[in-house]
């Protein structure tokens, strides 16, 4: 168990509304991770962060903005909801014993009407 | 960008019978990983792989890392109904992010 926590579990918002999801993290890592995950597709990176204050563009970042005032709390913006934005929301760490490895949140389910 | 090609897409097997899956890339990685996945959760690391060549084992689960860097193989023996799932290559790139593949699917007939 890799201490994440994942808030909401679930969500349903409209298009046009601003979205923020939340990861908790409880081990003290440095490394976090936001994907989506969508059908045919698998999980994308959407930003990541490696300390407090520095985050940085992952593969599908555009419509998302992410922010990390302290260690244990990674949040992902949405800052105008598309219906493209719904997915599967998962948050990451990177190990501290393997750090080639990642560990994953039980994830987000977002829709956009 | 780099891509990872995880076949096949779904598996429909018996009950008892063994699993391969496979995953190949056009680029080189340093580290391959397999994950699982269950419905309504999060990806589970099941194997890490460091080393060209190396064939490592968890319980009924054994992954190799090919000797070209550019490929991966998972195998499941005699299944069980809790395998069930999506399995998930994925690569680990010289910049540190993690390329995953689509997934393989796997469903048990009873």
């Amino acid at each position: 168990d890799a201490g994440i926590t994942q808030s909401p579990r679930h969500k349903v918002t409209e298009t046009g509304t601003p979205v923020t999801l939340r990861c908790h993290q409880t081990e003290n890592h440095r490394y976090m991770y936001w994907y989506r995950q969508d059908p045919g597709h698998g999980l994308r990176l959407i930003h990541y962060s490696y300390g407090v204050k520095d985050t940085d563009k992952g593969e599908v970042s555009d419509g998302y903005s992410v922010s990390r005032s302290k260690t244990e709390d990674f949040l992902l913006t949405l800052e105008s909801a598309t219906s493209s934005q719904t997915s599967v929301y998962f948050c990451a760490i990177k190990g501290r014993v393997s750090t080639d490895t990642q560990y994953f949140g039980p994830g987000t389910r977002l829709t956009v009407l | 960008g780099q891509q990872l090609n995880q076949s096949p897409q779904s598996m429909f097997i018996q009950e008892g019978e063994d699993v391969s899956m496979n995953c190949t890339s056009s680029s080189i990685f340093n580290t391959w990983l397999w994950y699982k996945q269950d419905p309504g959760e999060g990806p589970v690391l099941l194997i890490a792989l460091y080393k060209a060549g190396e064939l490592t084992s968890n319980g009924r689960l054994t992954a190799q890392f090919g000797i070209t860097r550019k490929d991966s193989f998972l195998n499941i023996s005699a299944s069980i109904p809790s395998d069930v799932g999506i399995y998930f290559c994925a690569g680990l790139t010289r910049d540190d992010k993690i390329i995953f593949g689509k997934g393989t699917r796997l469903h048990i007939l009873p």
